[in-house]
């Protein structure tokens, strides 16, 4: 099945520490995204790539860093700069960028406390 | 800088009845792209429908369909025949370059 996998589903950190959140997709799509969302809010883009080893910052980049070493896998660490890290985390994908429609994985939770 | 406004929190219909979900956007592009998205309980997202800003004809997904008024900036959501499987959180998103997302509509719909 071809789809996006995001891996945990809950994760907890204590302040202070560094997390990275898994994100894999094998629909062979090029590009790939972050996005953060909180309680009664839509989604901010973190992140994005639209290739191997190239990556953007979304409107909300500040206390996060990722990597695009293959392009099957787009990790997303957590900082302890991040001030608010505590929320959920989508992972998407897409064709290309532009105007092409995005698939989503399930998401993680992710706690710091 | 583009904008999409739900105003409509939360909303409540009877199973089997219609309801209209309202989405506005700003931006001065004349060429963009305009989806719906639900989310379940589950917090998966999944798309329900999309729409080409450059074709006039409304989209229709089975129940879904849209009511787009490009000179009005207006993008709506009208689902027929509401099943208690559409209780989700609704999220309008305009594509001119990047996904930006609506604040929400959520729905739930009542046997």
């Amino acid at each position: 099945d071809g789809g996006i996998t995001q891996s945990p589903k809950y994760l907890f950190r204590k302040e202070g520490q560094n997390v990275t959140l898994s994100c894999e997709q094998n629909l062979n799509h090029d590009a790939m995204y972050w996005y953060r969302q909180d309680p009664g809010q839509g989604l901010r883009l973190i992140y994005y790539s639209q290739i191997v080893n190239d990556f953007q910052k979304g409107d909300i980049a500040e206390g996060y860093s990722v990597s695009r070493e293959k392009k099957e896998s787009f990790p997303l660490t957590v900082t302890s700069a991040q001030k608010n890290p505590t929320a959920f985390y989508l992972c998407a994908s897409s064709t290309g960028t532009g105007t092409y429609e995005q698939y989503f994985g399930p998401g993680t939770r992710l706690t710091v406390t | 800088a583009q904008t999409v406004t739900q105003s409509q929190p939360e909303m409540s219909v009877q199973e089997a009845e219609t309801v209209t979900l309202s989405c506005t956007y700003d931006t001065s592009e004349n060429n963009y792209y305009l989806f719906w998205y639900k989310q379940p309980p589950s917090r998966q997202m999944i798309l329900v429908i999309r729409q080409e800003a450059y074709k006039q004809q409304n989209a229709t997904e089975n129940r879904f369909s849209v009511n787009f008024q490009k000179a009005a900036k207006s993008f709506s959501l009208k689902i027929s025949d509401s099943q208690l499987g559409d209780t989700a959180m609704y999220f309008c998103a305009f594509m001119g370059g990047k996904l930006i997302f609506g604040q929400g509509t959520e729905l739930s719909v009542k046997p």
